[in-house]
């Protein structure tokens, strides 16, 4: 079974500054994908950012890019110039490659970090 | 504009009661999951489903059971709902080869 650890429950940034949430996770697949998702106060989740296992490039997506370290099995989240707006909940998910597997239907995720952005 | 709708938004019922949560997605997809959302424990598997009738246990299924009788619908059923299944409940879908997640908008439960 796969797990996936967050362990900053709480994390708080000034507007404008840059802030990295971490996430590690276990799993003995080699072919998955990995997630930030983001949820605001309105509870609905939105997509962050996506990191395909097989790439070694790190995502990118405007203000936000990971660091992705296969070997450690380590994914984290940098947001650049913090917004108010990104003042939610971050969850990391982890799920394997569709049909590479038995446990290729598994969809895990972290506990979660709340972030603050302070103006 | 792929769409997952869950049926409820917030919902109240007595300690007993069966309760059914209804997810709908209109994108075909195989696989759907519910999960439950309680402060400090994050997202909790309950049910996943990967095919019509076809369902797997998740972390925490003990007090629910789940339905699939049509590929774009998945079900969670309380069969007698009691307190400390007060939480959000959330779905969601996933797409071809995984790739890509898609969450209802979730459903606020309170059980008196």
């Amino acid at each position: 079974a796969q797990t996936v650890t967050q362990s900053q429950p709480e994390m708080s940034v000034q507007e404008a500054e840059t802030v990295t949430l971490s996430c590690t996770y276990d799993t003995s697949e080699n072919n998955y994908y990995l997630f930030w998702y983001k949820q605001p106060p309105s509870r609905q989740m939105i997509l962050v950012i996506r990191q395909e296992a097989y790439k070694q490039q790190n995502a990118t997506e405007n203000r936000f890019s990971v660091n992705f370290q296969k070997a450690a099995k380590s994914f984290s989240l940098k947001i650049s110039d913090s917004q108010l707006g990104d003042t939610a909940m971050y969850f990391c998910a982890f799920t394997p490659l569709l049909y590479s597997g038995a446990g290729s239907y598994q969809l895990t995720f972290g506990k979660g970090t709340k972030l603050s952005v302070i103006p | 504009d792929v769409k997952v709708t869950q049926s409820s938004r917030y919902l109240v019922k007595r300690t007993g009661e069966k309760v059914f949560l209804e997810c709908v997605q209109d994108m075909d997809h195989e696989n759907m999951f519910w999960y439950r959302q309680d402060p400090g424990l994050g997202l909790r598997l309950i049910y996943f489903s990967y095919d019509v009738k076809m369902k797997e246990k998740g972390d925490i299924p003990e007090g629910y059971s789940v339905s699939r009788e049509k590929k774009e619908r998945f079900s969670l059923i309380l069969e007698s709902a009691s307190t400390n299944q007060t939480s959000m409940y959330l779905c969601a879908s996933r797409g071809p080869y995984g790739n890509t997640i898609y969450f209802g908008e979730g459903s606020w439960l309170t059980v008196v």
